[in-house]
């Protein structure tokens, strides 16, 4: 199995503030994805990173794949209530298989 | 609108009963997947199936069983549920090939063995 380590695990901040989580791993994945689950639901996708050193930006979150493809950050600008949720990485790591970390738990306070 | 649905929001049952989890998608995907979700520990594969009839165990299989019998639908079975199943059971739908691989899921059966 794939070991994915999110960090920190859970961080609660003021609406309007910045944020940054992480996603580490020893092992090189093909590609990273990064998905969103609210309270009560199934985990939606949100980006895949694919390139060394890509740079992806959905609205307010921006998600950066390292150099050497083993790690990736999720920076949210000016937090919104609506991006409470935990935000998991997953790695590819071949015959259709994702592996996932433990998540980041975000709470965003009004 | 794509989705994937599971059979109930929420399960209670009685150790040594036999569980079955439904899940069906309507996406027309080759993959698909169940998973367990517990605090601290994330989301962890059981199984997963590639096609119609084959399966391949995830990382925890032990004490589950699938069936897929047609395209559309995957079945997580508990043999003789036992008080350390209690979890959120989650089921994804992928395609094969495609690039992104994009997982969707269901939106979870809580099951709560006593």
């Amino acid at each position: 199995t794939q070991l994915l380590e999110q960090s920190p695990q859970f961080l609660s901040i003021q609406e309007g503030e910045n944020l940054t989580v992480y996603c580490n791993s020893s092992s090189v994945f093909s590609s990273l994805q990064w998905y969103r689950q609210e309270p009560g639901e199934g985990p939606v996708l949100l980006v895949t990173v694919v390139t060394g050193g890509e740079v992806k930006k959905l609205k307010r979150l921006t998600f950066q794949f390292g150099d050497a493809r083993k790690d990736s950050s999720l920076h949210i600008t000016a937090a919104q209530p609506g991006d409470t949720g935990l935000y998991l990485c997953a790695g590819f790591y071949g015959n259709n298989r994702l592996a996932f970390g433990k998540g980041n738990q975000v709470v965003v306070i009004p | 609108d794509v989705k994937v649905t599971q059979s109930s929001r929420y399960l209670v049952k009685r150790t040594g009963e036999k569980v079955f989890l439904e899940c069906v998608q309507d996406m027309d995907h080759e993959n698909m997947f169940w998973y367990r979700q517990d605090p601290g520990l994330g989301l962890r594969l059981i199984y997963f199936s590639y096609d119609v009839k084959m399966k391949e165990k995830g990382d925890i299989p032990e004490g589950y069983s699938v069936s897929r019998e047609k395209k559309e639908r995957f079945s997580l079975i508990l043999e003789s549920a036992s008080t350390n199943q209690t979890s959120m059971y989650l089921c994804a739908s992928s395609l094969t090939s495609g690039g992104d691989y994009e997982q969707y899921f269901g939106p979870g059966t809580r099951l709560t063995v006593t």
